[in-house]
């Protein structure tokens, strides 16, 4: 069955940089766009941004853009969201999630990594 | 948020639940529904529109109107308490979010 574990969470230090990882199992990897999501601790959903199949297109929220960069590799299952610049406001639940087959919904996450931003 | 929700919807088990969600872009883009039980991952319900993924009950279904769509949950129980989300794509596939539905199951 399909199935979507994050990893590479924890507490950092305003102005740091941190790796989170999306390991991909279940399903052709390659074949699917995959989406960032975040949820701030009691909060809504805010989406972070998307990189399709190829990983050659990807696309970024406003509040991530420039310092926020999403790739995978392909051959390892694996999906990444390399995170610059930290900010308290990025405190967040961080998931994955794979873009559903024809259509644009993402119909699979996974249970998320905790980043906390803190001095 | 570009996409509008009402932050609260109660009802009573055996009820109807109805949660709007309303947006310019919906006119144009499929929508699609989340529910995020408490410390859960959220869960597809509805996908383009009204569409449910297998595995989700006949209870949840939706309908679109211009730039309001609507989430319906028949015959609401207890287990269905949670916040739910709706939410738009373009033609990148850059999603936007409303800011989620508290259902609340008296």
């Amino acid at each position: 069955q399909v199935r979507l574990v994050e990893s590479g969470g924890g507490v950092v230090q305003p102005g740091t940089s941190l790796r989170l990882s999306c390991a991909a199992s279940g399903f052709t990897f390659g074949d699917y766009g995959m989406h960032w999501v975040r949820q701030p601790p009691g909060k809504g959903l805010d989406w972070v941004g998307i990189i399709h199949y190829g990983g050659k297109n990807m696309y970024y929220a406003d509040s991530v853009k420039g310092r926020f960069t999403i790739s995978r590799d392909n051959s390892k299952n694996i999906l990444y969201l390399h995170m610059n610049s930290l900010r308290v406001d990025d405190t967040a639940l961080y998931y994955c999630a794979r873009v559903g087959y024809g259509q644009d919904g993402g119909d699979h996450w996974g249970q998320g990594t905790l980043v906390t931003v803190s001095s | 948020h570009e996409l509008t929700q009402p932050r609260s919807v109660s009802v009573s088990p055996g009820q109807t639940a109805r949660i709007t969600c309303s947006g310019k872009t919906l006119a144009s883009q499929f929508s699609y529904w989340y529910q995020q039980k408490s410390g859960q991952a959220p869960v597809l319900v509805i996908y383009k529109d009204k569409e449910r993924p297998s595995g989700i009950p006949e209870r949840f279904s939706a309908s679109s109107s211009g730039t309001t769509v609507t989430l319906t949950i028949s015959g609401v129980q207890v287990g269905d308490e949670a916040d739910y989300y709706c939410q738009s794509s373009d033609t990148l596939g850059i999603w936007t979010l409303g800011g989620g539905t508290k259902l609340t199951v008296l």
